[in-house]
Formats: C-alpha cells, structure tokens, sequence
C-alpha cells in the first residue's frame, strides 16, 4: 500500500458541469499520474506531474486539466463534462523505491449523464 | 496501430490449466517488460517485470520477452480461481512512463 487515496470514489454528473477529482499520497512521490479505464482501451495517461507545479499531457489531455500546488496532492478537472469522459479513473504514483512499479489507487468511477 | 496490442479476451480455462497472456509492441526502444493483474473493482496491482529478452519466472508465474518478434508473455502454470483478474501488459516507454496494453479478462473455473 503505498499510501495513496482518490475522493470521491463515485460521482454522478451532468453534462457541462465541473468536476474535480482529487489524488492523494503520503509518502512524498514525485511523480504522480492521472489515467483513465475504459472497456477495450486499457489504461490511458490523460497527465503526469513530475513535481510541484510541474506537469505534462499525456495521451488523451483533451478536456482535462490538473494542478499539483503540494507534493501529496494532485488534482484532475474536467472543465466541463461530457459523456464521453464517463471512465474509471486512477491516480497513480511512481514508487521512488522500485523503479518499475507504478503504484494505483482504489479508482473513481464518473458516471457523466 | 497502438503501440501494444492485447487480445481483451475474455479467457476462460479451468482450474489447473496452464494459462498463457500474450501482447506485442510496435517499440523497439522498450527495454523493460511489465505485468499488472486487476482484480474486478480495484485498482492495478505489478505482477512482474522483466528486462530485455528472456525469461523470469515467480512462483507459478512465468514471463517471456522475444525482442525479435517484440513479443510479450505470461504463463500461469496450475492456475486457480483467485488468478481471475484482468492481466495487464505494460512497456516502459521511459522517462518514468508506462504504455498499457488493452487488458486480457480472465476467468479460472472450478
């Protein structure tokens, strides 16, 4: 368990509204990563933050923003949803420890009506 | 074409068949080869990883890179009901990122 914990677990929303999800981690990982799960695509990099205040796209960045202002938290927006972006969410970080392993958190399930 | 492929299966084989997950890249530059297995409802958890060609093997868990073929493999010899899961396949593209494959579901039956 490398400490890491995703809120909120379930969000329903609306088309067209905001929505922030939050990553957190306690053991002071630089590197923090936001993905997305979708039936027949895997998992996704939609961000990736390699610091405080320092992040980068990923693969599917479009309609996504994120922000990093303290080590343990990242944070992932959806300036205004869409059904498209209904998906299981996972924050991940790279364990400083292991260099191979990317650790994942429990996952929010956003549900965009 | 993505650069890993993954047949989304989904696999169903009974207990104490061996089991074999396959994927391949289109990368060359990948060097190290990983495995997460995801139980339903929860998030991805490193199986196992290799580096280069060869083989690795833990326990009843065996993983297989050809870099000639750029082909990836995981073989589960006496496979149980607690390995259903969907098995993940994932490069690393370097500078700290991975390239997941699409997932294989698969289901071990009594």
């Amino acid at each position: 368990d490398a400490g890491i914990t995703q809120s909120p677990r379930h969000k329903v929303t609306e088309t067209g509204t905001p929505v922030t999800l939050r990553c957190h981690q306690t053991e002071n990982h630089r590197y923090m990563y936001w993905y997305r799960q979708d039936p027949g695509h895997g998992l996704r990099l939609i961000h990736y933050s390699y610091g405080v205040k320092d992040t980068d796209k990923g693969e599917v960045s479009d309609g996504y923003s994120v922000s990093r202002s303290k080590t343990e938290d990242f944070l992932l927006t959806l300036e205004s949803a869409t059904s498209s972006q209904t998906s299981v969410y996972f924050c991940a970080i790279w364990d400083n420890g292991h260099p191979y392993e990317q650790y994942f958190g429990p996952g929010t399930r956003l549900t965009v009506t | 074409q993505k650069e890993v492929e993954q047949d989304p299966g989904p696999l169903s084989v009974p207990e104490g068949a061996i089991v074999s997950l396959n994927c391949t890249y289109s990368n060359s530059a990948f060097q190290y080869f990983m495995w997460y297995r995801q139980y339903s409802r929860k998030g991805p958890e490193l199986l196992m990883y290799t580096y280069s060609s060869g083989n690795k093997e833990d326990g009843r868990f065996t993983a297989q890179v050809d870099k000639s073929s750029k082909y990836i493999s995981l073989f589960i010899r006496d496979s149980q009901p607690s390995d259903s899961a969907t098995y993940l396949c994932a490069p690393d593209q370097g500078a700290q990122k991975l390239v997941f494959g699409q997932g294989t579901r698969l289901t071990i039956n009594p």
